[in-house]
């Protein structure tokens, strides 16, 4: 039941470099989350967006939504060595009562 | 301190053998969900629960059971039927079906 792919798989930046991953859906969304996992942990939430915002910030994090494209950013500004986790999108569609659909994540390494 | 609790932290499984992993949350919510990760792969949902005694198939349930006695409590039951159980398990709780999801710190299962 994949709704959110996100792009791409992998990303190794060196530290201080802004750092951007993208989500892209396939149905009208509810609204779209950002997750954080570090290695050999559980997520971590960041982010919620809903149908009707374009951005959102938090700190170093900024969300965006294109509902006519059908995809979402997520932008890591000033990016340290402590950003390097994985980072997974989820949607929300339908009427309420379906759940919330995880992509397949994006790999962030952040070199010193 | 509110949060969601998974133990134990590794699960060594026989051959044969059931297993069961636990998941507990105090955050009153009222969603609960299991998640399997397999190295370097994003969540796949076993199963979920909206409200007590009630609880739906994820995409991959067979294999699996679980309960919903009480609010707080989600175990997970890895029975013999599940051939391949090798993989991190990631509990999470919800206030609704498609709000953040709480995630806890994860189950590593490992066969012997």
């Amino acid at each position: 039941s994949q709704q959110g792919e996100e792009d791409p798989q992998a990303l190794s930046i060196q530290e201080g470099e802004n750092a951007t991953m993208n989500c892209s859906y396939k149905t009208s969304i509810n609204n779209l989350q950002w997750y954080r996992q570090n290695s050999g942990r559980g997520l971590v939430h960041l982010i919620l967006i809903r149908s009707n915002e374009r951005e959102k910030h938090s700190g170093r994090l900024r969300v965006t939504l294109d509902t006519s494209k059908k995809s979402s950013s997520l932008l890591i500004t000033a990016s340290r060595a402590a950003d390097t986790a994985s980072y997974f999108c989820a949607t929300a569609t339908g009427q309420g009562a379906q759940k919330l659909v995880f992509g397949q994540g994006t790999r962030l390494t952040i070199n010193p | 301190d509110g949060g969601i609790t998974q133990s134990p932290k590794y699960l060594f499984r026989k051959e044969g053998q059931n297993v069961t992993l636990s998941c507990e949350q105090n955050l009153n919510h009222d969603a609960m969900y299991w998640y399997r990760q397999d190295p370097g792969q994003g969540l796949r949902l076993i199963y979920y629960s909206q409200i007590v005694n009630d609880f739906q198939k994820g995409d991959i349930a067979e294999g699996y059971s679980v309960s919903r006695e009480k609010k707080e409590s989600f175990p997970l039951t890895v029975t013999s039927a599940q051939k391949n159980p090798t993989a991190f398990y990631l509990c999470a709780s919800s206030i609704g079906l498609q709000e953040t999801q709480y995630f806890g710190p994860g189950t590593r299962l490992l066969v012997l």
